[in-house]
């Protein structure tokens, strides 16, 4: 089958920083994606990776490792605004089809 | 500029009742997207379309019937609500049905059903 594993939550303070885990397991495998949720909010694109290997975007990052099956997003110098839910996402096949992980709900203290 | 506008923002409604839930994307984008958000936050695909085309359809009941009258909308419409089918639609699109990473989303439409 085709699915996605993350925390459901995490907690972090102010300044520090924060990795989330997501692990999957696909029949066929086209990126992983990143996307950010605020309360009430659409969700919005971070980042992708096609390739093993770390993409840098500001304070966020993103990892793949495609032999473990394996990605991460990491935040750097965190904010408050940066409390929100974050989903890791693959391409599942050529039609587009983006299968979402639950979500992990990021919780950061002052 | 909203990218991919979606209306209504709410509704409430009641079982049995039929909605419709309209959808639009400025961004030139070839595919479009209907995604549903469960009271858990989880994320599942139902519908997309290419070029007002049906690429993908995950299963949904056949009260949903989507509608692309042309590649910059898609449409919604749900026959017979049930409990079950409270949720928030997202509506997305895509530059290109075959680029599995980037989706720009609408804000939402929360669907309520008494």
């Amino acid at each position: 089958g085709q699915s996605l594993e993350q925390p459901s939550e995490v907690t972090a303070v102010e300044g520090a920083i924060v990795q989330i885990n997501c692990t999957y397991q696909t029949s066929g495998f086209y990126g992983l994606s990143w996307y950010q949720q605020h309360d009430g909010g659409a969700p919005t694109f971070l980042s992708y990776n096609a390739l093993d290997g770390l993409e840098e975007t500001g304070r966020f990052s993103s990892f793949l490792s495609r032999s473990d099956s394996y990605g991460y997003l990491l935040l750097q110098e965190l904010q408050m605004k940066d409390s929100a839910s974050y989903f890791c996402a693959h391409g599942s096949s050529n039609t587009g089809k983006l299968i979402f992980g639950q979500g992990t709900t990021l919780q950061v203290k002052p | 500029d909203t990218a991919v506008s979606q209306t209504p923002k709410y509704l409430v409604t009641q079982m049995g009742n039929d909605k419709s839930i309209k959808c639009e994307q400025n961004l030139g984008h070839d595919t479009m997207y209907w995604y549903k958000q469960d009271s858990k936050k989880f994320l599942k695909i139902m519908f997309s379309y290419n070029n007002k085309e049906l690429i993908i359809n995950e299963t949904v009941p056949n009260r949903f019937s989507p509608k692309s009258p042309d590649k910059a909308h898609l449409n919604l419409h749900i026959n017979s609500l049930e409990l079950g089918d409270s949720a928030v639609y997202f509506c997305a699109s895509s530059q290109a049905y075959r680029v599995a990473g980037e989706l720009f989303f609408g804000e939402g439409s929360r669907l309520t059903v008494l």
